[in-house]
């Protein structure tokens, strides 16, 4: 079965601040990866996704996530944070074309100060 | 588009309460999924299900953890009796097995379960 590491699991940073937040899995087959982010007491919803082609994958709020496969990582970036991004974020691995059940990440909880 | 629907948002109980939480899925999504949410062991699985039917409850932590899905829009998620440490978020998600097999899943607002 495939795994998901986040290797960051708390990040403390400042407004303007650049981020890149980690994420690496085991399997070694086409994937489909995923961010997820939780805004504090809000569900889990879909910051952006990648399934095949450009492997740099633009999402919401200026977020962005590269596909690296001879690294098995799916690391996110945003450039300059603010402080409405504090939250929680889940990197999600499926195996692609198979199984509809994504593995997910334990999580990093990202906190910016103003 | 309503999204996914859980109910209550927050339950106090009691231990030794029995605990019922309710998911209504996003219309026309194939696949239900419950998880819980703890600041120890972050989001875990507990049981999913394809088309209504249990496919892997290997997550649900023991034999007080029920889970059905009587039909295509309801599912619920029991514990009795409930224990302290079954206090922690539980989410419901949603999924579509559409022929991109894209695999995203929509969560609901979740259920804070609170258990004295």
């Amino acid at each position: 079965a495939q795994s998901v590491s986040q290797h960051n699991h708390h990040v403390i940073l400042s407004e303007a601040a650049s981020l890149e937040l980690g994420c690496n899995y085991s399997y070694g087959g086409t994937v489909n990866l995923f961010w997820y982010v939780q805004y504090p007491g809000q569900h889990l919803q879909l910051l952006l996704k990648y399934f095949s082609g450009d492997p740099l994958v633009k999402g919401i709020k200026g977020f962005e996530a590269e596909f690296i496969k001879s690294k098995f990582s799916f690391n996110l970036r945003k450039p300059s944070v603010q402080w409405s991004d504090t939250a929680e974020y889940f990197c999600a691995v499926k195996i692609g074309g198979g199984s509809y059940i994504p593995t997910f990440g334990r999580g990093t909880s990202l906190i910016v100060h103003p | 588009d309503a999204g996914v629907i859980q109910s209550p948002r927050h339950e106090v109980t009691e231990m030794g309460q029995e605990v019922t939480l309710r998911c209504k899925p996003i219309s026309g999504h194939d696949y239900l999924f419950w998880y819980r949410q703890t600041m120890m062991r972050g989001l875990e699985l507990l049981i999913y299900f394809n088309n209504n039917v249990p496919i892997d409850d290997s997550g649900m932590p023991e034999d007080r953890f029920s889970a059905k899905m009587p039909n295509a829009s309801f599912s619920t998620l029991k514990i009795q009796p409930s224990e302290p440490r079954d206090s922690a978020v539980y989410f419901c998600a949603s999924s579509l097995a559409d022929w991109g097999h894209t695999g995203e899943l929509f969560f609901g607002e979740g259920s804070r379960l609170t258990v004295l």
